[in-house]
């Protein structure tokens, strides 16, 4: 059980380059997450997903797209990458969202670098 | 505005010793109040998850505690270790809409010295 997955680790993008973040969990759950941590701020939510096939914006989504074809996978697209978008990106799944028996588990992390 | 606050920014401790980290939110509707443990380069571990009839929690040497009427939530820490040095962060769930949403403190740093 290998839990959120995340890749690359790191990358550095020139600007206006496109790239695409994998996330993968093997713990069945419904719900998965991106979020991006920059210097010093809290964790702001880009895009989540309540299931197949079922994708939402969260607070920060220009930039970004997402799909979510299978319960496992939950790739991030930035297209024409921004120095904005340097950032360190989280993916998390949770089995439901939000309540408190519901844990929210988070990948190792994707630094992402644009110059 | 929803928001989480946490204090201080950052902490030094020496091995062996207490120390308490402090979560102020206005999170409204409240749902639940949770704890994260974050080591450099990592992603945040969940310590304690806690609803509004939870006054106290623990994990080991980590002892969450919740007032929900002045809103306020603090982190222990006992008898600090090496491994305790990373940053600790509150998330406060509310639910708006019908769905939950997660609000995220800017955490404490936390370093241990020996």
């Amino acid at each position: 059980n290998a839990g959120v997955t995340q890749t690359p680790k790191f990358r550095i993008l020139k600007i206006g380059q496109s790239m695409t973040l994998q996330c993968t969990q093997d713990m069945n759950h419904n719900y998965m997450y991106w979020y991006r941590q920059d210097p010093g701020m809290g964790l702001k939510l880009i895009y989540y997903s309540v299931g197949a096939g079922i994708t939402d914006k969260g607070e920060v989504p220009n930039g970004y797209n997402v799909s979510r074809s299978t319960t496992e996978d939950f790739p991030l697209r930035l297209e024409l990458a921004a120095p904005s978008q340097t950032s360190v990106y989280f993916c998390a799944s949770s089995y439901e969202s939000g309540g408190p028996s519901y844990e929210q588990y988070f990948g190792p992390g994707t630094r992402l670098t644009v110059t | 505005k929803n928001q989480v606050e946490q204090s201080p920014q950052s902490l030094i401790i020496l091995e062996g010793k207490n120390c308490t980290l402090q979560c102020n939110y206005t999170v409204s509707p409240f749902s639940n109040l949770r704890w994260y443990k974050q080591d450099t380069g990592r992603g945040p571990v969940s310590l304690t998850i806690m609803t509004f009839s939870e006054n106290t929690k623990s994990n080991g040497r980590y002892t969450a505690t919740l007032d929900a009427d002045t809103k306020q939530s603090s982190l222990h820490i006992t008898a600090s270790q090496l491994s305790d040095s990373a940053s600790y962060i509150c998330v406060v769930s509310a639910r708006i809409s019908g769905t939950y949403k997660y609000i995220f403190g800017t955490g404490t740093r936390l370093k241990v010295l020996a």
